[in-house]
């Protein structure tokens, strides 16, 4: 299994516009969850899905939003964006809805600027 | 308000030295905390959370509520432990982590 797999890589966008990221989790994972991490400060919580529904969402605006597909792989969307959306956004996966019982795999990340 | 903090940015110490790197949170419930790394061009990754009390490359963190604190420690640091780490708190049920800023570790030979 190749882990957490995220895409793409690398994604420069201009303000006013709409991205999409992606995740699969390991397979078997149910649950995914997103972080977004700006440059010099840790991973902050945007969402997690458990079973293709929302189970936590932390403090962004509405124009992100987030899905799961059946097959427990996710997508990320974030619309007009901004500057300050500029930052390396994070997947992780777990078997379960609970970090305290199952641990959590990152991805590698989508490193996403905003010109 | 749920917070993590990590008072120190970069932590510099010679091969062979105790190591401490600080974590402190604010939570008004039954905190998990935990401490990720991340190695150079490698993923972020669990390295211990304290419900399982293991030891994992030799590191400890003992939970302090009295303090509120999680403190990860090592008695003698290795070259191979430099690295970004990262304490956790999981807030509310499910996967939900509230991240510290980071320490920079540099062990020095």
């Amino acid at each position: 299994d190749a882990g957490v797999t995220q895409s793409p890589t690398h994604l420069i966008k201009t303000r006013g516009q709409q991205v999409t990221l992606r995740c699969s989790p390991i397979s078997g994972h149910k649950s995914v969850s997103w972080y977004q991490q700006v440059l010099g400060q840790g991973p902050q919580f945007i969402f997690q899905y458990y079973e293709k529904e929302e189970r936590g969402r932390g403090n962004f605006p509405d124009r992100f939003s987030a899905r799961q597909f059946p097959n427990y792989s996710s997508e990320l969307n974030v619309n007009a964006l901004l500057l300050g959306d500029s930052a390396l956004y994070l997947c992780a996966s777990s078997l379960t809805g609970s970090t305290s019982s199952y641990e959590q795999y990152f991805g590698p990340g989508t490193r996403l600027t905003v010109t | 308000a749920q917070r993590v903090t990590q008072p120190e940015k970069l932590l510099s110490v010679f091969k062979g030295a105790p190591v401490e790197l600080k974590c402190n949170y604010s939570y008004s419930g039954s905190p998990e905390l935990f401490w990720y790394v991340q190695y150079s061009r490698q993923r972020l990754q669990l390295l211990l959370r304290h419900i399982s009390r293991e030891s994992i490359k030799g590191f400890t963190a003992d939970l302090n509520k009295g303090e509120t604190s999680f403190h990860l420690k090592k008695p003698f640091a290795q070259e191979e432990d430099s690295a970004m780490y990262y304490c956790a708190l999981e807030v509310e049920y499910g996967n939900k982590l509230v991240f510290g800023a980071g320490t920079i570790l540099r062990v020095k030979s």
